[in-house]
């Protein structure tokens, strides 16, 4: 089946430093891929969706200074955490869809658990 | 904007119960999805439904997508505790390019 791999599964790192999550479809093209964030016990709310080669589409409300995606290759997104604060810290999960290929349901990632001290 | 509501929030089952959940919206989606979600994991798929009434399983697992297009079901027959983790009703709408909407989730347990 579709597999969509995530990395790094989880990061602390320090307040103000930046950190970049990769999102890769392993064996199908990824021609939109979507960033949620997940807060304990809650559900997944979309932050942003990015088709290959364009600008992302970033939902009301989410600082897209602050969440910098990257989609340049039908395979590979990243979403870059800008001056990281505490505040910050959250369950991020990427999926992804090959629109090109009918009604494709979207796969998803196993998250990243980041922790900003 | 779309809503999905989803119940109940959590239920505690023993092992050979079977479980229903479902999601309603106030809005018509094109497609009803199903997922599971175990701790520190991405949710994972169950059951995709495409058509207005349709009723699709998935082993033990049963969906419907509801005829009105603003509800949809997915039971769970004779559990047993793998079955434990977050489901996650979603839709979509018409367009094929349409964000996925998210139920607020069903958390299942087992009964001590």
């Amino acid at each position: 089946g579709a597999v969509v791999s995530q990395h790094p599964s989880w990061v602390i790192c320090k307040s103000g430093t930046s950190v970049k999550i990769e999102c890769r479809s392993l064996d199908f093209q990824a021609t939109t891929m979507f960033w949620y964030r997940q807060f304990p016990k809650q559900s997944l709310m979309l932050m942003a969706t990015s088709n290959e080669g364009s600008k992302a589409t970033y939902e009301q409300g989410v600082e897209k200074d602050k969440f910098l995606i990257n989609h340049a290759s039908l395979t590979l997104s990243t979403l870059t955490v800008t001056s990281a604060h505490p505040e910050d810290s959250s369950f991020y999960i990427c999926s992804a869809r090959d629109l090109s290929n009918g009604n494709q349901p979207q796969h998803f990632g196993d998250g990243t658990r980041l922790s900003i001290l | 904007g779309q809503q999905l509501n989803q119940s109940p929030q959590s239920m505690f089952i023993q092992e050979g119960e079977d479980v229903s959940m479902n999601c309603t919206s106030s809005s018509i989606f094109n497609t009803w999805l199903w997922y599971k979600q175990d701790p520190g994991e991405g949710p994972v798929l169950l059951i995709a439904l495409y058509k207005a009434g349709e009723l699709t399983s998935n082993g033990r697992l049963t969906a419907q997508f509801g005829i009105t297009r603003k509800d949809s079901f997915l039971n769970i027959s004779a559990s047993i505790p793998s079955d434990v983790g977050i489901y996650f009703c979603a839709g979509t709408g018409y367009s094929s390019a349409s964000k996925i909407i998210f139920g607020s989730g069903t958390r299942l347990s087992i009964r001590p």
